[in-house]
């Protein structure tokens, strides 16, 4: 079952923060995140795992709540660039890298 | 370094027809999976391999069938077309097995079109 993003889009200024979330019915080991600019391939940009390490590459952060199944990505100052697609991919079972992606949320940043 | 490779980019098929789209990754990675896009709907596991000489269903098996033909080599067949098979199609690679989750590395897509 598909994890829930919310919302489904975001519109915001340069320099505005915004918050994506992503839930899941279902017990996790770990959440992808995940953006994806039009046209192109989606990038890696960070992993939760259960029991609180993080790996990931961007000034971006996260969290990840193992008791609510929840996961949220914070975007602040926000920048042109950040403008895109954000995928959350929810991993049920350790160590398959088998992801269930959510549909996405929409993320337009304006000057 | 090239990553993921897919071929072709585009396609345009017409119903009934078969064909194969392939995937290669140059990263030493052991598990690679095919996704398809569709608007709206997020990207949806297809199958994956999460070693060479397996291959496991993902959500959206029916009307696929896939080969990993060696460790750099993963690829989706079509056997016989439909339109609702219209998509963006992506593969993927990880490295995976006993260092924690590992991200996954987009191929940059085939989009199909099946008339």
């Amino acid at each position: 079952q598909q994890p829930v993003q919310s919302p489904q889009a975001v519109i915001l200024r340069e320099g505005e923060d915004a918050v994506i979330n992503c839930s899941s019915s279902k017990a996790l080991y770990s959440v992808h995140w995940y953006r994806q600019k039009h046209g192109e391939a989606p990038v890696f940009l960070m992993i939760l795992l259960k029991g609180g390490e993080q790996k990931g590459h961007e000034k971006i952060s996260a969290s990840f709540n193992e008791k609510k199944q929840q996961s949220s990505l914070y975007l602040t100052a926000s920048q042109l660039s950040y403008s895109g697609t954000y995928f959350c991919g929810t991993e049920e079972l350790r160590g398959t890298d088998k992801l269930i992606f959510g549909t996405g949320t929409r993320l337009q940043v304006f000057p | 370094n090239a990553g993921v490779t897919q071929t072709p980019k585009f396609q345009v098929l017409k119903t009934g027809q078969s064909m194969t789209l392939q995937c290669a990754q140059d990263m030493n990675h052991n598990s690679m999976y095919w996704y398809r896009q569709d608007p709206g709907m997020g990207l949806r596991l297809i199958y994956y391999s999460a070693s060479e000489g397996t291959t496991d269903k993902g959500e959206v098996p029916n009307g696929y069938n896939v080969s990993r033909l060696n460790k750099r080599e993963f690829s989706l067949r079509l056997e016989s077309a439909a339109p609702s098979q219209t998509s963006v199609y992506f593969c993927a690679s990880s490295l995976r097995g006993g260092i924690g989750n590992q991200p996954q590395h987009f191929g940059d897509g085939t989009r199909l079109s099946i008339l």
